[in-house]
């Protein structure tokens, strides 16, 4: 059975980074199969596609985002990263690590809320 | 980008109602929809893939149909662990998005 689970910090100051990490866990992150994925929910507001990395290293970013985010593997320990810079307040959200397949997203870790706040 | 329109935004029901959220789209996605539900604090759950697959391990009860711009997903029988926030998503233009969501409460 396959399982995500998204750590990092719970409070980041506004300007800062924000760095979260996916363990992936019952699957390989240089397996193919998937596009592995960020997306969030702003509070109040709906779900947002943040972007996908493959085990080769193509990205692909939102465009309303790409100029903040960059997103990273691992295959050493089986990982996924996303850093977004110079946060502010608006980027307060639940982070979620997904696993895409090419039509859907199969498989989700719980969430992980950041709260940006000085 | 391909707006995802819900409604209802919220809606309240009893156990065994059956129950129908629709999506619109603001362009045809011919069948890239899909439908999640999602409970705080737990993972996001595939239901419907591609408007109308029955993900694997997902019960019955749960179905979905649509093409083009219009969608709907169905509950033939509301269960007390039904009761969550439903997202629909489209996968048919290199961004996806999501659905502003529908909340199922008692």
């Amino acid at each position: 059975q396959v399982q995500l689970q998204e750590s990092g910090p719970g409070l980041v100051k506004p300007s800062q980074t924000l760095s979260l990490t996916c363990t992936v866990s019952g699957d390989s992150v240089s397996s193919g199969h998937h596009y592995w994925s960020w997306i969030r929910q702003l509070p109040g507001k709906g779900l947002e596609f943040i972007g996908y990395i493959y085990y080769s290293g193509s990205t692909y970013y939102n465009p309303s985002l790409k100029s903040r985010v960059t997103i990273s593997v691992d295959t050493s320990q089986n990982q996924f990263s996303v850093n977004l810079t110079s946060v502010t307040a608006a980027d307060t959200a639940v982070y979620y690590c997904a696993g895409r397949l090419p039509d859907y997203f199969d498989y989700w870790g719980p969430g992980t809320l950041v709260t940006v706040s000085s | 980008d391909i707006q995802l329109t819900q409604s209802p935004n919220s809606l309240s029901a009893s156990i065994g109602d059956r129950v129908t959220i629709t999506c619109r789209a603001s362009q045809s996605i011919s069948n890239y929809l899909n439908w999640y539900q999602v409970k705080p604090g737990k993972a996001p759950k595939l239901l419907i893939y591609v408007a109308s697959s029955l993900q694997s391990g997902v019960p019955s009860r749960f179905s979905g149909s649509g093409s083009g711009t219009d969608f709907t997903l169905t509950i033939s029988s509301l269960q007390p662990e039904d009761f969550a926030t439903y997202y629909c998503q489209q996968s048919f233009s290199t961004l996806w998005t999501f659905g502003q969501g529908t909340k199922v409460e008692i």
